[in-house]
């Protein structure tokens, strides 16, 4: 039931690119992407719901296929401060159980 | 405007111990979570309260207990600490049932000898 993500990790160079895959095995009601740096806590990215709504923050680009229950977050011109660790989580009907991947891991370097 | 607040930060147990972990958030969220996070794993849910006065199980919910104090404060409880149960713990909360982005709160670093 966990989504799976990939890559596990990624390395960038200071303004390439760089998409994060998320896949389920069932049907899902939407998806939401967090980012962690180490030792902090996770900070919302954004939520794509069944339908096409999407919420978050304006500079986040994400795309949800309900068809195939998978996600894509998309980072371009990637910046040091992108680095962390990035979680995608997923909920099947509408509720609370929202159900994180492991992570993919990301690094920036100038 | 603290968010969610968590005590402590660090704590260490002996196994069989017990004690509380507090979540506070002064957000006037309806909903509150508890997950924890081992090393190179994602978060799993402990257990959840969609409201003031209701709790219910999350994936991994042994060894743990919670209570909804309020609608700010949600606790948990482990009875008979574990080495297992060694992990770093995280409180959440979002205002609603609808998908709505979670505030989580700094963590509680939780190590059982």
């Amino acid at each position: 039931q966990q989504p799976v993500q990939s890559p596990q990790a990624v390395i960038l160079r200071e303004g390439e690119d760089a998409v994060i895959n998320c896949s389920s095995s069932k049907a899902l009601y939407s998806v939401h992407w967090y980012r962690q740096k180490h030792g902090e806590a996770p900070v919302f990215l954004m939520i794509l719901l069944k339908g096409g709504e999407q919420k978050g923050h304006e500079k986040i680009s994400a795309s949800f296929n309900e068809k195939k229950q998978q996600s894509s977050l998309y980072l371009t011109a990637s910046q040091l401060s992108y680095s962390g660790t990035y979680f995608c989580g997923t909920e099947i009907s509408g509720g609370f159980k929202t159900i994180f991947g492991a992570g993919t891991r990301l690094f920036v370097k100038a | 405007n603290a968010g969610v607040t968590q005590t402590p930060k660090f704590q260490v147990l002996k196994t069989g111990q017990s004690m509380t972990l507090q979540c506070a958030q002064d957000m006037n969220h309806n909903s509150m979570y508890w997950y924890r996070q081992d090393p190179g794993m994602g978060l799993r849910l402990i257990y959840y309260s969609a409201s003031e006065g209701t709790t219910d199980k999350g994936e991994v919910p042994n060894g743990y207990n919670v209570s909804r104090l309020n609608k700010r404060e949600f606790s948990l409880r482990l009875e008979s600490a574990a080495p297992s149960q060694t992990s770093v713990y995280f409180c959440a909360s979002t205002y609603s049932a609808d998908p709505y982005e979670q505030y989580f709160g700094p963590g509680t670093r939780l190590t059982v000898t």
